[in-house]
């Protein structure tokens, strides 16, 4: 039963790199998020996504962009890449009026 | 838009005594769902307990409820017994509900507790 996977585990990436986060659900939730925790702060929505083919913007979207071509995987791309960016990132997946189910995280040192 | 406050950036607390850990919250939504995570310093979220706004009875999970005070707009974690274990951040997070309308957007969290459970 794996739930919400996240790959990779750690990045470090040079200024002006790009790279794709992914993400992968197994348990047929509609709803997918992706969030960032900078230290020592909560969580801020990145992106969402309520099935496939439909995503949207949340609190802080510069200098990303998403896609959700299966309900299963919601991939979050960073174009060029930010020392802003250094954060932990984390996904999410629900169905309606369930909790949020989270993956492990993916932690990015923009360098 | 929805706000959540958490005013204890830290706490120590004796092994075996009770807990609470403060969350208020801002919302003009009439239905909304409040959660409470646990990060330990592995980093995952885990889920602890939810309450809706609609519940007329106090969530309760094991060794942690959550004390709901809707006038108050309160939502407060109260972990029992505690253990070396409980050592961790906790989050209190909301989202309107989804038959109501919202809820896709995700959750919008507080900034945390460091709670520390000394021995």
């Amino acid at each position: 039963n794996a739930g919400v996977t996240q790959t990779p585990k750690f990045r470090i990436l040079k200024i002006g790199q790009s790279m794709t986060l992914q993400c992968t659900q197994d348990m047929n939730h509609n709803y997918m998020y992706w969030y960032r925790q900078d230290p020592g702060m909560g969580l801020k929505l990145i992106y969402y996504s309520v099935g496939a083919g439909i995503t949207d913007k949340g609190e802080v979207p510069n200098g990303y962009n998403v896609s959700r071509s299966t309900t299963e995987d919601f991939p979050l791309r960073l174009e060029l890449a930010a020392p802003s960016q250094t954060s932990v990132y984390f996904c999410a997946s629900s169905s309606l009026e369930e909790t949020q189910y989270f993956g492990p995280g993916t932690r990015l040192l923009v360098l | 838009a929805q706000k959540i406050t958490q005013t204890q950036p830290g706490m120590f607390v004796q092994e075996k005594e009770a807990v609470t850990l403060d969350c208020t919250y801002d919302t003009s939504d009439q239905s909304y769902g409040l959660f409470w995570y646990k990060q330990p310093s592995s980093g995952e979220m885990i889920f602890l307990i939810y309450q809706g706004s609609y519940d007329e009875q106090n969530a309760t999970e094991g060794r942690y409820s959550l004390n709901f005070q809707k006038a108050r707009k309160s939502a407060n974690l109260v972990i029992s017994a505690s253990q070396l274990g409980d050592s961790a951040m906790y989050f209190c997070a909301m989202r309107e509900l989804f038959y109501s309308g919202g809820g896709a957007d995700g959750l919008t969290f507080g900034k945390g507790t460091h709670l520390i459970i000394q021995p």
